[in-house]
């Protein structure tokens, strides 16, 4: 299996507190990805990185941040949380050699009340 | 943008064969791909398809056709452990620098085996 970790791996937060997510790897790969699963929508990217401090939006942004400040961690921030951002929050991996695959991590649940 | 219709649930019995199907409307494309997920668990990668064609892996297979913009993965000799939930990918862009390796999902055939 792929080394990747994500913590927590639950959270119940209130609304308009900040909140972070934090994805490590130990596979030393160059780009990873943050997507939220919800019933109905399957899996929807929301940023990705292709290298230390270089990232860029995907399809559901709005309202989240991201960092990569070492290879090993991408971390994902819902600045405000809204109720709307309750899901579950995969972390994936890819590298260079193995481009056809992306590694998942375990999953974070995050409830926003 | 891209856009994947895939069926939301299919039932089959163990011992039997089952074909789940994908087809894809993208402004570009490079492969296929298919992953599963069991209840609570992560996606774990099964197959990719870059060119029409099968491509096989034990009991599971995948297939592409780029002209009708379809694939689908066949699974044989069902076991209850087959269980869990499909979801077809596609790959719209070439590698360019710029974390070009994305996918986008559809959203997901369930696939419940029956004794």
């Amino acid at each position: 299996d792929a080394g990747i970790t994500q913590s927590p791996r639950h959270k119940v937060t209130e609304t308009g507190t900040p909140v972070t997510l934090r994805c490590h790897q130990t596979e030393n790969h160059r780009y990873m990805y943050w997507y939220r699963q919800d019933p109905g929508h399957g899996l929807r990217l929301i940023h990705y990185s292709y290298g230390v401090k270089d990232t860029d939006k995907g399809e559901v942004s709005d309202g989240y941040s991201v960092s990569r400040s070492k290879t090993e961690d991408f971390l994902l921030t819902l600045e405000s949380a809204t109720s709307s951002q309750t899901s579950v929050y995969f972390c994936a991996i890819t590298g260079t050699s193995d481009p056809y695959e992306q590694y998942f991590g375990p999953g974070t649940r995050l409830t926003v009340t | 943008g891209q856009s994947l219709e895939q069926p939301s649930e299919v039932t089959a019995v163990e011992g039997a064969i089952v074909q789940i199907n994908c087809t894809y409307q993208t402004s570009g494309f490079y492969g296929l791909s298919w992953y599963q997920q069991h209840d609570g668990g992560a996606p774990t990668f099964l197959s990719y398809n870059g060119l029409d064609g099968l491509e096989e892996t034990g009991r599971f297979s995948s297939f592409l056709s780029r002209s009708d913009s379809y694939g689908y993965l066949l699974l044989q000799e069902l076991q209850m452990k087959d269980s869990a939930s499909y979801f077809c990918a596609v790959r719209a862009s070439e590698y360019s620098g710029a974390g070009s390796y994305q996918l986008t999902f559809g959203k997901g055939t369930k696939l419940s085996v029956i004794p």
